[in-house]
This record gives C-alpha cells, structure tokens and sequence, in this order.
C-alpha cells in the first residue's frame, strides 16, 4: 500500500478554472503539508496542518485552499488558476512537528494549466 | 535568514566512478540536515538524515553523507555509483518551530555507461 497517495497524478486544465487535489496518508501521522516544485525543480513549502489545524501557511495566494478533513487527508483546492501555478505539487506527512522528524512525500501531482 | 545552497546543478559521472554531491547552509545554530532523492516522475525518498552525534551518516543505497560544522557542509557520498542512482538529488535542512524545512534547488546526476 502506498504510504501517501496523491490523486490526480497528472492535471491539465484551463486558466481560470477551479480544481482540487487530494492526498491520503496510511502512516497514522499527524502533519500533513503541501510543497509546490516549480520548473526549476525548486522545493517550496506552501502549507502545514497538523491534527487538521492550520500551523503553516506560507506567502500563498488566497486562490489555495488547503482542507483537511481528517488528519488522514489534506486536500489541495485552487480557485482561478493561473499559468504560474503550473507546476509540480507534492503531499507530504510526518509523525508530528517535531523538528527532527523524517517527512514522506506522495508521488506529486503534475499540474499544468493553459 | 537561513538559506541550502546545492553549488553543482548537473553532474555526470561514470558508472563504478565515486560520487559527492555537495550542499552547504547558512543557519545561526545546528541545523537538522537531510538529503532526498527524486527519480524521474516519482517523490521524494529519503536517504539519510543528521541530528546529532557522529558527523558521518550513513543512509540507504549505499550513500552517507558527513557533517562538516566548520563549513556548514553536508555533502553527500557514494564510493561507487549505479546506473539506477541517476535521478535529482535535494538537500533539506529543518530549521526553526512546525517543521519549516528549507530545500537546495537540487542536483541532477547522470551516470554514464
């Protein structure tokens, strides 16, 4: 079973359209985040939930939402998408915030919008 | 402000050749230091991490990677490369309350036959 899932692996969609992201995590952890990987394979944090709380929220524009309904899953929602939102976004857990804990990445969502 | 700095964007090595990958930090205390690797349209993997203690780590697939406080280093190793190595690798460093992690822009290795 994969440790975390994300789905759509691949997204293609227009500007100015609305879509979400999920992300499923198996491991029982409690903090979940969101990176975006641009073109230049540059890493960024977007957002950290932990036990569905909010803890993390990087300089992101409003247009992402982030949910988590659960701690089990962090959903990714993005109004108004733009060109500059094509990217790479990667799910990831960990056991809790602690800061020596090892995070575990899903298998990235490609998004691509036109 | 804390910053990975990973100088090498692309490089090539032969297959059986050894391999260092570098990455370099700038934080005001000691960092908790990470090194990923990325195969083509895959995640992140972890390959070995340092918190503390012995300066040289030693992680899966035969890397480790050494401490080096005095060059706010960590530079990744690997005696004798495999074609499968080939992927982008990423330093990471954690640094601060929540988990703020911060990753090098990345290192592409090819290996050749």
């Amino acid at each position: 079973d994969t440790a975390v899932s994300q789905t759509p692996k691949y997204l293609v969609t227009q500007m100015g359209n609305d879509k979400s992201i999920k992300c499923e995590q198996n491991l029982g952890h409690d903090t979940m985040y969101w990176y975006k990987q641009d073109s230049k394979k540059f890493l960024k944090i977007m957002f950290s939930y932990n036990n569905k709380e909010l803890i993390i929220n990087e300089t992101v524009p409003n247009r992402f939402s982030p949910k988590s309904p659960d701690k089990a899953h962090l959903n990714l929602h993005i109004n108004s998408l733009e060109l500059g939102d094509s990217a790479v976004y990667f799910c990831a857990s960990s056991q809790d915030t602690g800061i020596q804990e090892t995070q575990y990445f899903g298998p990235g969502t490609r998004l691509l919008v036109l | 402000a804390q910053s990975v700095t990973q100088p090498d964007i692309h490089i090539t090595v032969s297959e059986g050749a050894s391999l260092e990958l570098r990455c370099n930090y700038s934080y005001g205390a000691t960092p908790y230091l990470f090194w990923y690797v990325q195969s083509p349209g895959q995640g992140l993997q972890l390959l070995l991490k340092y918190f503390s203690g012995d300066t040289l780590v030693q992680g899966i697939k035969g890397f480790e990677a050494e401490f080096k406080r005095s060059q706010s280093s960590f530079n990744l190793r690997k005696p004798s490369v495999h074609w499968s190595d080939a992927a982008e690798y990423f330093c990471a460093m954690h640094s601060g309350g929540y988990q703020k992690v911060t990753f090098g822009i990345g290192t592409k290795l090819q290996v050749i036959p």
